[in-house]
């Protein structure tokens, strides 16, 4: 079964403008981790950020930022004030439990693509 | 700091050919991993390692192996390759289990 699921496969965004990108996660385990990281056109794999199943706030870095809902199993980034270096492949990914040796297990991707 | 280093960044291999795909880290880590992303597609795990002489089977580990004598290098084996492992390859470390992995750069491998 899927674990991590992204329903966007791809879309537009006018500069200066906020998006949000979808993420679903499926686990059972009470102790987990959630990320989010950039892979631009060049194809390297760029960290943004982290939400902890156990922090109480969500995690901001910058103009990302992470709408956790637990119950709902959602992890959305919310990017604010689109830039065009925004343009990219966006993968969201999930340890599963304080035994997974930090092992991920990643979504298929959200496309963004700003437009000036 | 270098990071995580890959190389080649690119190769084109032969069906029934080996090769291994060199992983070196600068900074310390314990755990390192290997993915493969194919085409329009997530990362999935190869082999993963928690520390030098250690290491265990991901996702995906079916014509790969690796090894882990220095903390430092995880190199990833692909014996005779096959379309099927055409692919960009990642290797990223951390320094525990619930760190961030940070990634190299990639290797793209064609089998032909």
């Amino acid at each position: 079964a899927q674990k991590i699921t992204q329903t966007q496969p791809g879309m537009f965004v006018q500069e200066k403008e906020a998006v949000t990108l979808d993420c679903t996660y499926d686990t059972s385990d009470p102790s987990y981790g959630l990320f989010w990281y950039k892979q631009p056109s060049s194809g390297e794999m760029i960290f943004l950020i982290y939400q902890g199943s156990y922090d109480q706030q969500n995690a901001t870095e910058g103009r990302y930022s992470l709408n956790f809902q637990k119950a709902r199993k959602s992890a959305n980034l919310v990017i604010s004030a689109s830039q065009l270096g925004d343009s990219a492949m966006y993968f969201c990914a999930m340890r599963e439990g304080l035994g997974s040796w930090g092992k991920l297990q990643f979504g298929a991707g959200t496309q963004v693509v700003v437009t000036p | 700091n270098a990071g995580v280093t890959q190389t080649p960044k690119f190769r084109i291999l032969k069906i029934g050919q080996s090769m291994t795909l060199q992983c070196t880290q600068d900074m310390n880590h314990n755990y390192m991993y290997w993915y493969r992303q194919d085409p329009g597609m997530g990362l999935k795990l190869i082999y993963y390692s928690v520390g030098a002489g250690i290491t265990d089977k991901g996702e995906v580990p079916n014509g790969y192996n690796v090894s882990r004598s220095t903390t430092e290098d995880f190199p990833l084996r692909l014996e005779l390759a096959a379309p099927s492992q055409t692919s960009v390859y990642f290797c990223a470390s951390s320094y525990s289990g619930t760190a961030p992995p940070l990634f190299g750069s990639g290797t793209q491998l064609s089998v032909l």
